[in-house]
């Protein structure tokens, strides 16, 4: 089974400011892990993927995030926030092989304050 | 990059009527899509995943004969909601798998169902 933690439901950051979002992840085997950000009564936009090779994935809008295997962890990270930043943010992850399934975190809302 | 449309954005229907919702990828071939439900701040729900000329592989808990799913061609599946009730009323998001960027799901904008 896998599994998906964003222990934060809410997280707010001053405009300005490095922001991060946190993501811990649980699978049996060498995980996909996908950072996606959902606007009010939006779907979902992918922001940026890991798949393997460097730790450090740079994705959409300036969000890059790193992987850490030791850690089982995911963040979601930017240098400089903006109020245009705030949304919903879902980590998700899915094995490499196989069914193509991804399981989601709960989501963390995230609030940029001008 | 990769684009999913979802139609219509926003349904309003009565309970015990039938409705369909559409999602197609727009410049790429999906063999899978995935049907997801969204309640109000909450994480997205697996409802299904639609599988090009075959059945649909159901979550546990989602009645099949409630929600069918057609996957005729690689780029339009189809979800209908047969005899609405008020409890089903949520948000639907579709998703396409685009194997070519290493299993990378591109979201629809959702359909926003609200039954009476």
């Amino acid at each position: 089974a896998q599994s998906v933690a964003q222990p934060e439901d809410q997280v707010n950051v001053a405009e300005g400011n490095p922001l991060t979002v946190k993501c811990t992840y649980s699978v049996s085997g060498n995980p996909y892990l996908f950072w996606y950000v959902q606007y009010p009564n939006r779907g979902l936009q992918f922001l940026l993927k890991y798949i393997t090779g460097d730790n450090l994935v740079k994705g959409s809008y300036g969000f890059e995030a790193e992987f850490n295997k030791s850690q089982t962890s995911f963040h979601l990270k930017k240098p400089s926030a903006l109020v245009s930043d705030s949304a919903l943010y879902f980590c998700a992850v899915r094995v490499n092989f196989g069914n193509e399934k991804l399981t989601f975190g709960t989501g963390t809302r995230l609030t940029i304050i001008p | 990059g990769a684009v999913v449309s979802q139609h219509p954005s926003r349904v309003i229907c009565k309970s015990g009527t039938s409705v369909k919702i559409e999602c197609r990828s727009l410049d790429f071939q999906a063999t899978t899509m995935f049907w997801y439900r969204q309640f109000p701040k909450q994480s997205l729900m697996l409802m299904a995943t639609s599988n090009e000329g075959s059945k649909a592989t159901y979550e546990q808990g989602v009645e099949k004969d409630k929600f069918l799913i057609n996957h005729a061609s690689l780029t339009l599946s189809t979800l209908t909601v047969t005899s609405a009730h008020p409890e089903d009323s949520s948000f639907y998001i579709c998703s396409a798998g685009d194997r070519g960027l290493v299993g990378t799901q591109y979201f629809g904008p959702g359909t926003r169902l609200t039954v009476l």
